[in-house]
């Protein structure tokens, strides 16, 4: 089983639509990330969190909101989903000290149309 | 601002060897990581560097010149496989991370 398990794996919805991104992690990290990926830019940050009680903004927030549930689960929200938001959406998680590389779930491909 | 630049595609020969360079401006450094992602995949972690020099790791070896805010990943004896998105990413002053757009790299044989 993966590690970083992020559902749905592809998901296609209308403008305006309320939208769900999960991720579950099983490595027993405590920091944990949502990125949103377009062509031919880097890995842009939306949220992250350092521990259940901790969330935290990104570069790009705007429209997006966050839940973390538990230590293993960090939730993405679309409020009020828009066409831009089109994108590949990773989760990742990393360990608790502050140089750790992070792990990558599988990625949600989201349209929206 | 803070600016990481990698070229954004190069093109090797199976059996050869190719150099994937990443130049960065950021306020503060706490290392330099080099991820692969193969197309529509997540990235994987390859190498991090936080001091000056060559670090060695089978294949692939990964530089790096504080001074000189430059980095690169050397891939030895290509294989297919290895054609993917080679990412760098800098850890900034306050511990984030700073990402590059990625180098697709193709393999021909």
């Amino acid at each position: 089983d993966a590690d970083v398990t992020q559902t749905p794996r592809n998901r296609i919805t209308k403008t305006g639509k309320r939208i769900m991104l999960e991720c579950s992690q099983t490595k027993g990290h405590d920091r944990m990330y949502w990125y949103r990926q377009d062509p031919g830019l880097g890995l842009r940050l939306i949220y992250y969190s350092f521990d259940v009680k901790d969330i935290n903004k990104g570069e790009i927030s705007d429209g997006y909101s966050v839940s973390r549930q538990a230590q293993a689960k960090f939730s993405l929200s679309l409020e009020s989903a828009i066409p831009n938001q089109t994108a590949l959406y990773f989760c990742a998680t990393s360990g608790s000290r502050d140089v750790q590389p992070q792990h990558f779930g599988d990625g949600t491909r989201l349209s929206i149309l | 601002g803070q600016n990481i630049d990698q070229p954004t595609e190069m093109t090797a020969t199976e059996g050869a060897i190719v150099q994937i360079n990443c130049t960065y401006q950021t306020s503060g450094f706490n290392g330099l990581f080099w991820y692969q992602q193969h197309a529509g995949e997540a990235p994987t972690f390859l190498s991090y560097n936080v001091l000056d020099g060559l670090e060695e790791k089978g294949r692939f070896s990964s530089f790096l010149s504080r001074s000189k805010g430059y980095s690169y990943l050397l891939l030895k004896e290509l294989q297919m496989k290895d054609s993917a998105s080679y990412l760098c990413a800098v850890l900034d002053s306050n511990y984030q991370l700073i990402w590059g757009a990625g180098t697709k790299l193709i393999i021909k044989p």
